[in-house]
């Protein structure tokens, strides 16, 4: 099946620092969802980006579908940034099932 | 809309007994899917409806486990007996179409087996 891989898998980082988040998965995909699990478990959709840009304020994604990679941007990162960002695919014509990363774990510190 | 709607939120109960886990899904969406998050193992697809029909349960764990899903707007995860090791937190989400729109997770329910 597909493989989803994230790094880093951890980040520090200080209030208003920017950071890249990475994920690279192994096949074409149909769909791809970054989500946040904050600190109490749940999971936010942030975007949904199979390929192209999007931004939601403070964050943006970049999705290369060719080169089979896609790129979270956090800027001027804050507390309430901390928690897991989690990227997960599914397969083109392949099972519907939504396949997650690991994860990588993001620590915001005041 | 409300979301994804599961309960209960926390679930303690004691090994051998019978636990059901509820999901209402966002009204419109025509896709279900349970997952189970661990620390070992991360998130983990169990079971996956399209219009009621259960389409892909190769991830249930073992016959303990069953999923049903009777009407478009309810669906069951119920783990019997229960044992530690099914201690988990367990996400429903919907989708309208799988493989053109994302997914929505409900908050998700935290089971502990004693």
């Amino acid at each position: 099946g597909i493989q989803v891989e994230q790094s880093p898998p951890d980040l520090i980082l200080q209030e208003g620092a920017n950071s890249t988040l990475r994920c690279n998965f192994s096949d074409s995909v149909n769909n791809l969802q970054w989500f946040h699990q904050n600190p109490w478990g749940q999971l936010i959709n942030l975007f949904y980006i199979p390929s192209g840009t999007k931004q939601n304020g403070r964050l943006s994604a970049t999705t290369v579908a060719t080169e089979r990679y896609s790129l979270l941007y956090i800027s001027s990162s804050q507390t309430t940034d901390s928690g897991v960002y989690f990227c997960a695919v599914t397969s083109q014509g392949g099972s519907e099932k939504l396949v997650f990363g690991k994860g990588t774990k993001l620590t915001v510190n005041p | 809309d409300a979301g994804v709607i599961q309960s209960p939120r926390h679930e303690v109960t004691e090994m051998g007994q019978e636990v059901t886990l509820r999901c209402k899904p966002i009204s419109g969406h025509n896709s279900l899917f349970w997952y189970r998050q661990t620390m070992m193992r991360g998130l983990e697809l169990l079971i996956y409806f399209n219009n009621n029909v259960p389409i892909d349960d190769s991830g249930m764990p073992e016959d303990r486990f069953s999923a049903k899903m009777p009407n478009a707007s309810f669906s069951t995860l119920k783990i019997q007996p229960s044992e530690p090791r099914d201690s988990a937190v367990y996400f429903c989400a919907s989708s309208v179409r799988t493989v053109t729109y994302g997914y929505t997770f409900g908050s998700g329910t935290r089971l502990t087996v004693v």
